[in-house]
Formats: C-alpha cells, structure tokens, sequence
C-alpha cells in the first residue's frame, strides 16, 4: 500500500524567502503525486501534479515541485514566499489500479512579515 | 455548477444521533470519493464511487457509516448512532482525472 510522508509539521520562513516543502512516498509503481494547499475553514486546493513526464512540475501562485525517482521524493518549493502562502501543505499520491488518493498528514507552513 | 459543494457546512450531533451528509459534485464528473479529515491530520479515504456504483469501501471505519450515490450525481454519506470519534470534517471530492475537493463539512459530536 501507498504510503506518504511530510517530513515537517510546521515551517516557518520570512516574506519573501524561499522555502521547501518535503515529501516522500513508498511506492514507485506507476505513482501520480499531488500537493494540495488547504485555508483554514476551506477545502484543498490543487496546486500541481505529476502524472508523467518532465519531472519539474510547475504549479500555481509561484509554486513548482520536482519529482526525484531514485529518492522517492516530491518537494515543493517557492523561491519567494508572500504573507498569502501562509497555509496547510499536503502531498498525496495514488499509484497502480488504485483511485483514491492517500495523503501525508501536512506541513503548515506559516510566513512571517 | 462552478466547484464541488458540500452541506451543511457545520454539523453538531448528539452521542448517538444519525446524521446525513450531503455531497454536490462538478457536473459530469463520473468520480466521487469520501474522505474523512481528523483534527491536524491528512484526510483519509472513506469510499469511492464511479456513477452510481461503490467500486469501494475498504475506507469506512465501521458498519455504521454508509454511503450512497443513486443517480449517479448527488452523494449521501450517513453515519449512524454518532461517536465522539466521529468527529471530523468530512470532505468529498469529485473526478474527471484529478480531484477536485468541496469545502468540508465539519462534525463535531457531543
């Protein structure tokens, strides 16, 4: 079974530093990554994937993350962050037959003025 | 309609109560899934459902959540004789190829 891991439950970084978001799955069978950005009080919102393909993903508001097969890795990364990215991160994965998506349990990354 | 949408949005219950859950998915998307999502924890699958078929289930905690999708478009999920445990928010997400998530309904059960 597909597992994920969010090696970081809270990061925080100064406005306008760059920051990374770390991620790392189990599976490589035929694995489709995911991060999401959830507000508080809202639902998630999809901010890139990787299904195949080029493994640097660019995604939206700035994001992009890289997918790195020999370490079975999704980080994320902003070179510059804004008061705005101040949020829960979550990665996820899905891989072979299987539909739904198994996430890991968030980072929170909160941006300092 | 323009994104998934959820209701209520806010749920209390008492020990015991059922309660029904209501699930509105983007127009024409074939996929549905329930996830349920703890307090500072990553959601967690429920149940998916392709139309009106539950393809699968293996998600729900236990005999007294249920599920249901009988047109193929709008999604029920019921629990019954509610626990403390169950409280959580309870997101739903519908497909085409990617998932997209509504705004949650958070239960809290008293």
């Amino acid at each position: 079974a597909q597992s994920v891991t969010q090696l970081d439950s809270q990061v925080p970084v100064f406005e306008e530093a760059p920051v990374e978001l770390r991620c790392n799955y189990s599976s490589s069978v035929s694995v489709y990554l995911f991060w999401y950005v959830q507000y508080p009080n809202q639902g998630l919102q999809l901010l890139l994937k990787y299904l195949s393909g080029s493994t640097l993903v660019k995604g939206i508001n700035g994001f992009e993350a890289e997918f790195n097969k020999s370490q079975t890795s999704f980080h994320l990364r902003k070179p510059s962050v804004h008061i705005s990215d101040t949020a829960e991160y979550f990665c996820a994965a899905t891989s072979g037959s299987a539909r739904q998506l198994t996430f890991g349990s968030g980072t929170q990354l909160t941006v300092l003025p | 309609g323009a994104g998934v949408s959820q209701s209520p949005r806010y749920k209390v219950a008492k020990r015991g109560q059922d309660v029904a859950l209501r699930c509105d998915p983007i127009s024409g998307h074939v996929s549905l899934f329930w996830y349920q999502q703890a307090l500072g924890q990553g959601p967690e699958f429920l149940t998916y459902f392709q139309n009106e078929a539950q393809l699968d289930k293996s998600g729900l905690p236990s005999d007294r959540f249920f599920a249901e999708r009988p047109e193929g478009s709008v999604s029920t999920l019921k629990i019954q004789r509610t626990q403390q445990e169950d409280s959580a928010v309870y997101l739903c997400a519908s497909a085409h190829d990617t998932q997209y998530f509504g705004p949650g309904t958070r239960l809290t059960v008293l």
